[in-house]
């Protein structure tokens, strides 16, 4: 089994703060998902990556995929209360088909005003 | 288009009991997955189906089953319900981008909430 560990699990901080967080494997993934969360409803994806070294960009969003693609970054700048939510990665499998996702268990945001 | 859709969206359970949750996709997906989230846990994936007629289990099957006679539908059943399947399940599908899917986003459903007493 692929396992994919997140940090921080928690993270609390004011409006205007920057902020990153990991997403690490040991394994090799395919390719890897970044899902937004709300409390009540399912995951959103945000962003996939699939090239070691990848860099992607959302608005205030920056997603990397490390070079050897078992590891990756969120970083949010200048994060709003509209941004709190549980923030999921997600791996496919290398050699698999991405609709068998290992998920990570979350990192949860929190952006008080 | 609704998306994915899953009923209902509480239950609350006698250990023993059985039921069926429910999931439709109204995209036309070929993939679909059931999914259960608890704290601290994550997503498992429970089982999944890659067309009509064809499931497999994912990292957590024991105490479930699924069946996917039409390409919209993909119910989930308890046979025999057990504290330990107190959770909240996700229903997602997915398209194929050709050569076995890869990269395909997932969508998932709003969830069930389970609790058996």
């Amino acid at each position: 089994t692929q396992l994919l560990k997140q940090s921080p699990q928690f993270l609390s901080i004011q409006e205007g703060e920057n902020l990153t967080v990991y997403c690490n494997s040991s394994s090799v993934f395919s390719s890897l998902q970044w899902y937004r969360q709300e409390p009540g409803e399912g995951p959103v994806l945000l962003v996939t990556v699939v090239t070691g070294g990848e860099v992607k960009k959302l608005k205030r969003l920056t997603f990397q995929f490390g070079d050897a693609r078992k590891d990756s970054s969120l970083h949010i700048t200048a994060a709003q209360p509209g941004d709190t939510g549980l923030y999921l990665c997600a791996g496919g499998p290398s050699g698999g088909s991405n609709y068998k996702l290992t998920f990570g268990k979350g990192t949860l945001l929190t952006v008080n005003p | 288009n609704a998306g994915v859709t899953q009923t209902p969206k509480f239950q609350v359970l006698k250990t023993g009991q059985s039921m069926t949750l429910q999931c439709a996709q109204d995209m036309n997906h070929e993939y679909m997955s059931w999914y259960r989230q608890d704290p601290g846990m994550g997503l498992r994936l429970i089982h999944y189906s890659v067309g009509a007629g064809i499931t497999d289990q994912g990292e957590v099957p024991n105490g479930y089953n699924v069946s996917r006679s039409t390409t919209e539908d993909f119910p989930l059943r308890l046979l025999s319900a057990a504290p330990s399947q107190t959770s909240v399940y996700f229903c997602a599908s997915s398209y194929s981008l050709g050569s076995g899917g890869l990269y395909n986003e997932q969508f998932f459903g709003p969830g069930t909430r389970l609790t058996v007493l």
